[in-house]
Parts: structure tokens; sequence; C-alpha cells
């Protein structure tokens, strides 16, 4: 069964700072992995998709690697803003379980003006 | 971008009500939906797949008949909540992908907070 980890559970820095958050799988065999962001009382918005050939993807200050070998991803946010502060998801997909996301649970962000 | 519309936001009832949510792909078809659960301060729980014009898969431990999920067109699935009590009071968030199976990310709605009194 395909278990999700997210480390740390919460996180606080300044705003300006560099941070990286830690997502781990157990199975390897993924067919893609997923970042999202989910803000209080609403859906997720998805950030960035990793396919399982892929090693990392790009988008504004954000970057995501994936090394599937050893089950892991990395979300890196660079020049933190206050406005990042949100819950950050990550979630890998294999197709023999139909499509279906399996999620961590999530680090709570908080960047400090 | 793909859009996944989903209604009410919020829904406040007495024990004992029925409640309907709809989740609507807006500018793409959906063959297949999902429901999640999440609890607060914890992750989404995958409750159903819904897939048009057939039965839901649901996951072990949910309840078919307290859930019930109906996906009669490409672009709309409904999660109803039937006989709802206190402990069914959660986030209920549904999401779908243009092309499933494939790379392409999930898109999801914005969420029904659910509280039943």
């Amino acid at each position: 069964k395909q278990e999700v980890t997210q480390i740390p559970a919460a996180l606080s820095v300044p705003e300006g700072e560099n941070l990286v958050l830690n997502c781990s799988f157990t199975d390897s065999a993924i067919y893609n992995l997923q970042w999202f962001r989910q803000d209080p009382g609403k859906g997720l918005t998805s950030l960035l998709l990793i396919q399982s050939s892929q090693r990392e993807q790009t988008s504004g200050r954000l970057n995501a690697s994936l090394d599937k070998s050893s089950g892991r991803s990395t979300l890196y946010i660079a020049a933190s803003q206050p406005g990042d502060s949100a819950t950050y998801l990550c979630a890998v997909k294999r197709l023999e379980y139909g499509n279906k996301l399996v999620f961590g649970a999530g680090t709570i962000l908080r960047v400090k003006s | 971008g793909a859009v996944v519309s989903q209604h009410p936001s919020r829904v406040i009832c007495k024990s004992g009500t029925s409640v309907k949510i709809e989740c609507r792909s807006l500018d793409f078809q959906a063959t297949t939906m999902f429901w999640y659960r999440q609890f607060p301060k914890k992750s989404l729980m995958l409750m159903a797949t819904s897939n048009e014009g057939s039965k839901a898969t649901y996951e072990q431990g949910v309840e078919k008949d307290k859930f019930l999920i109906n996906h009669a067109s490409l672009t709309l699935s409904t999660l109803t909540v039937t006989s709802a009590h206190p402990e069914d009071s959660s986030f209920y968030i549904c999401s779908a992908s243009p092309t499933p199976g494939s790379n392409q990310p999930q898109h999801f709605g914005d969420g029904t907070r659910l509280s039943i009194l």
C-alpha cells in the first residue's frame, strides 16, 4: 500500500527566506507526483506535476525535484513571501490504482512579514 | 485552464437531512471524477471514484448507501450525504482531469464545508 509522508508538518519562516518542503513515498512505481497548495477553507491548486521520467519541474519561484528510486520529492520555494502562506500537499499517482491520487498530510507554511 | 466548480461552498443543516453537493467540469468533459473528504488539519481521504454512466467505485470503509454518487453526464457528478449526522460534518472536495490516465494534473473544486447540527 502506497504511503506518502510530508516533513515538516509545519514551518514558520521570515519573509525572503528560501525553504524546502519534503515528501516521501513508500512505493517507487509511481506514474507522476503532483504538488498542490491549499488555502484555509479552500480547494487545491495544482502547482507542479513531475512525470516519473522527469527529475524536476520549475514554475516561477517554485522548483520541484523527484528521485523516484529513493521515493523522495522536494518543493523548493525561493524568496518566500507572506502570500506563500498555505498548506502544501504532495500526491502520487499510480495507474494501477485507477488514476487515484494518494496524498500526504501536508506542510503548513507560514511566512512572516 | 481546466476549471472544476463545486456547489454549495457551505451547508449548515439539521441532523437527519440529506445534502446534495454538485461538482461540475466547466470547460472539459470528465468521464471520471473523484470525491474526497478532509478532516481538520488532515490530508484528503479518497471516498469514491465517480464514473460517468456507471456505478461509482467506493473506497474501503466508505458506506455507499450513506454517500450516494451520481455521474449522469460528462460534466456533472453529485454526492448526496443521506440522513446526515454530526459525524458527517467535514470538508468535501471533488476533482477531475480532462484526460484520465495521462500526465495531466488533477483539478479540484473549492470544496464544500458541511456542518450538521
